[in-house]
This record gives C-alpha cells, structure tokens and sequence, in this order.
C-alpha cells in the first residue's frame, strides 16, 4: 500500500531562515505531487505541483520554491522566511489519470516568528 | 472558472443527530469529478469519496451517504447519527477531467462540531 510522510511535523522558525519541508511516498511511482498550504481559517492553497523529477508548476507566486529531486520526493523551500509563510503544509500525491484522488500527508506546521 | 462554494461555515449538532453538508460547484465543463476530504484536528486530510460527472447514482458508506444531482450542481454530504469522532473541518472539491496534472479546487470547507 501506498503511504506519505512529511517532516518535519512542527516547525518554528525565526523570520529571514531558510526553510526546507521534505515528503515522501512509498509504494507507488511515477505519482504527481502537490503542495498545500492552509493558513488560519481554513482555505486549501495550491503552491507547487509535479508531474515528474526536475518538473515543477507554481501556481502563486512568492518567496517558495519546490524541487523533485527523485521520483518520490518532493521538497519545498525558502531561502528567508516572513511572517505570512506561517501555516499548515500539506504534501499530497496522486496516480497519473485525471480522474485519480488525491491523497494528504500528515502536515507540517510552520510557526514564523 | 471553477468554483466551489460551500455555504455553511460551520454546524453544531448533539451525537446521534443527522448532519448535512452542502456543496454547490460551478464548471463549464461536461466531465468533471467531485470529492469530498475530511480534516480531522490532527489536520490530515482523508480522502472520503469520488463521483464522476457522468453517475448520478448516489452512495452510501456506513453512516454517510452522498446526493448528487447534475441538474442543481450540488454535491451533498450527509452523516446519519452523527459521532464525536465525526468531528472535524469537510472539503468538497472539483476536478476537471481534462487535467492531467490533477488540480484539485476547494471549497472553503465546513467545520462539524458534535457535541455528547
């Protein structure tokens, strides 16, 4: 069976650090990958997305980046942080037809102070 | 565009109470999939259900069941017997068929809260 991880699961970071949030997938290949990011409030935010290693889409533009470095990893970075990258990250991964679902990692939690 | 709007903010009930969730969602297109996620405190979001455009038919799973009508564009969620455990923020969400990469738009999700 297929599983995500994401770490790590808490972050605290002062403004102005790097940032770099890693997730994996087991048990599947070749899947698209996608970053969230929810802040306070609710809304799912779509950042980055990949449909293969070195193939990255952002949909907002902003002080983030995202690299696909294997097939099953996904890293998303910032050289400085503000204050507004604070929020919830949420890595997921899907099967390459459109009609697949997608499937959420357990989350990082990014506190910027 | 896509749109999906999910009206109510949040719903309290007491435990064994029926809850329903609305979903509305605006497309052009004639295919289309809808989703429904469920974020529980720990902020994991569970994959609960997929209904393609073309089946209307509707489902139930244990306690919840799924309305879906093409006619009214709405993709309602019911809980029958509500439980604590039930507790937690729902996502409907919309895809397009033609994306091959798979965006997913979200409503703004819809906070349960079941009361013992």
């Amino acid at each position: 069976s297929q599983t995500i991880h994401q770490w790590p699961a808490t972050l605290v970071q002062p403004v102005g650090s790097p940032l770099s949030l890693e997730c994996t997938v087991e048990g599947t290949s070749n899947p698209n990958l996608y970053w969230y990011r929810q802040a306070a409030g609710r809304g799912l935010q779509l950042l980055f997305y990949s449909v293969g290693i070195g193939q990255i889409s952002s949909e907002v533009p902003q002080n983030l980046s995202a690299s696909r470095p294997q097939d099953r990893q996904f890293i998303l970075s910032s050289k400085k942080l503000l204050l507004s990258d604070s929020g919830f990250y949420l890595c997921a991964w899907s099967g390459p037809t459109s009609y697949n679902e997608q499937f959420f990692g357990p989350g990082t939690r990014l506190t910027v102070l | 565009a896509q749109k999906v709007t999910q009206a109510q903010t949040e719903i309290s009930v007491v435990e064994k109470e029926d809850v329903t969730l609305d979903c509305v969602y605006e497309t052009r297109d004639t295919t289309y999939y809808l989703f429904w996620y469920k974020q529980p405190p720990s902020g994991e979001l569970v994959f609960l259900i997929r209904r393609n455009s073309f089946d209307e038919q509707n489902e139930i799973s244990g306690r919840y069941s799924w309305n879906f009508q093409k006619s009214t564009s709405s993709f309602n969620f019911t809980i029958t017997a509500s439980q604590v455990v039930d507790s937690a923020v729902y996502f409907c969400a919309l895809r397009r068929t033609t994306d091959s990469w798979g965006k997913l738009q979200f409503g703004a999700g819809t906070q349960v809260v079941v009361t013992p």
